[in-house]
């Protein structure tokens, strides 16, 4: 049974500082792993997505890695901004056919104080 | 072009009482998949639903149950509430076979049993 670990699982940081979360998954026969955000009581808002032959992904500040062989992703944030705020979630789909559902994390609470 | 869409937002539910929740795919996907994430928690996978068939589902019990109709919109209706029913409700979409943008999830439905 695939199960996905985040730590750590609150950070607060200064406004400008690099930062980086950690996604780690059981089983490493994976089809892709996505990054999310949810910002409080809302709904999951698609950051990154890394197929399982991808070794990295980069949209605009954020720089996701990916190393099946051990079970681990790293989401990268530079240079961080208040708005940056929200709790982070990694989810892992297994190797499979058809659409197979997601496994989360229980995220990481991210503070940028400014 | 509209992404994936839930009503009602919100919901307040006295224990025993049964609840539906509603839930529009984006447009070009026919595949929808319910969650749910207790407080603090990662999403959990409830069923998914293609051709108007539930065709996976996640560790819960009978007393959740599906619908999805020709128009791929679905529904998510849970009996006998408890309390720990309370949480928010996401539903994904996606289109079956490759689909390299991954999963789009509304915006939820927080549903509170008292």
């Amino acid at each position: 049974k695939q199960e996905v670990t985040q730590i750590p699982a609150a950070l607060s940081v200064p406004e400008g500082e690099n930062l980086v979360l950690n996604c780690s998954f059981t089983d490493s026969a994976i089809y892709n792993l996505q990054w999310f955000r949810q910002d409080p009581g809302k709904g999951l808002t698609s950051l990154l997505l890394i197929q399982s032959s991808q070794r990295e992904q980069t949209s605009g500040r954020l720089n996701a890695s990916l190393d099946k062989s051990s079970g681990r992703s790293t989401l990268y944030i530079a240079a961080s901004q208040p708005g940056d705020s929200a709790t982070y979630l990694c989810a892992v789909r297994s190797t499979d056919s058809g659409n197979t559902p997601l496994v989360f994390g229980k995220g990481t609470r991210l503070s940028v104080i400014a | 072009d509209a992404g994936v869409t839930q009503s009602p937002t919100h919901l307040i539910k006295t224990r025993g009482q049964q609840v539906t929740l509603r839930c529009s795919p984006k447009s070009g996907h026919d595949t929808v998949s319910w969650y749910q994430q207790a407080l603090g928690q990662g999403p959990q996978f409830i069923f998914q639903y293609y051709e108007e068939e539930e065709r996976q589902r996640g560790n819960f019990p009978d007393r959740f149950s599906g619908h999805q109709f020709p128009n791929y919109s679905s529904e998510l209706n849970v009996n006998a509430l408890l309390l720990g029913d309370s949480a928010l409700y996401l539903c994904a979409s996606s289109p079956r076979g490759w689909y390299p943008d991954g999963y789009t999830f509304g915006s939820g439905t927080r549903l509170t049993v008292v």
